[in-house]
């Protein structure tokens, strides 16, 4: 089946260290989007990427890091900067330049201890 | 800039009545509007998107939604609720000719759906 796959569901991480959130793709789509999820918040853009090996911020960077080096694989590093990092996070894709549908993984609940 | 708000965090409506959730949106350019639902602890579903076609979109589960632009507004309808459709719903705007189409959500209407 193809599809957006995020792990884990639940993370548990201490303060203070560094955790990677893994998205993969299999519906061979040319970008890719972060999202963070609090309650009453909506969703809000972290980073994007477009084409692999290049990426930008979006609207809350700060503390957080991508790559891209392959165009099935999005994955995002939450550091030990990011001053609230508990929060569910949603990764999506989008097929290509000219289309305009994003698609949604299952989340990953991060909780920081 | 573009923005959504979505007038109420919380609609509660009886299982066979009337679902109308709010969505205003901004944009300095037209928009693409879409709406999306979440279950607990899921990702989000596309339920209808709007890309300057027909101003009246059909979308799945039933729902439907009428781009307004004289109001900015996006309102999203169901004529029956069903128990099914507790959720949480979310307007989204991109503009429309944009190279990264990029989503500015609403912060979302959660629905209960009372027997």
């Amino acid at each position: 089946d193809g599809g957006i796959t995020q792990s884990p569901k639940y993370l548990f991480r201490k303060e203070g260290q560094n955790v990677t959130l893994s998205c993969e793709q299999n519906l061979n789509h040319d970008a890719m989007y972060w999202y963070r999820q609090d309650p009453g918040q909506g969703l809000r853009l972290i980073y994007y990427s477009q084409i692999v090996n290049d990426f930008q911020k979006g609207d809350i960077a700060e503390g957080y890091s991508v790559s891209r080096e392959k165009k099935e694989s999005f994955p995002l590093t939450v550091t030990s900067a990011q001053k609230n990092p508990t929060a569910f996070y949603l990764c999506a894709s989008r097929l290509a330049a000219g289309t305009d549908t994003q698609y949604f993984g299952p989340g990953t609940r991060l909780t920081v201890l | 800039a573009q923005s959504v708000t979505q007038l109420g965090s919380h609609v509660s409506v009886s299982e066979g009545a009337l679902v109308l959730l709010r969505c205003n949106y901004s944009s300095s350019v037209p928009p693409y509007l879409f709406w999306y639902v979440q279950y607990p602890n899921q990702g989000l579903q596309l339920l209808l998107k709007y890309t300057s076609a027909a101003t009246l979109v059909k979308g799945i589960n039933g729902f439907e939604a009428e781009f307004k632009k004289s109001e900015t507004s996006f309102h999203l309808t169901k004529p029956s609720a069903h128990m099914s459709d507790a959720a949480g719903y979310f307007c989204a705007v991109s503009e429309s000719g944009g190279s990264n189409y990029k989503l500015t959500f609403g912060k979302g209407t959660l629905l209960t759906v009372n027997p």
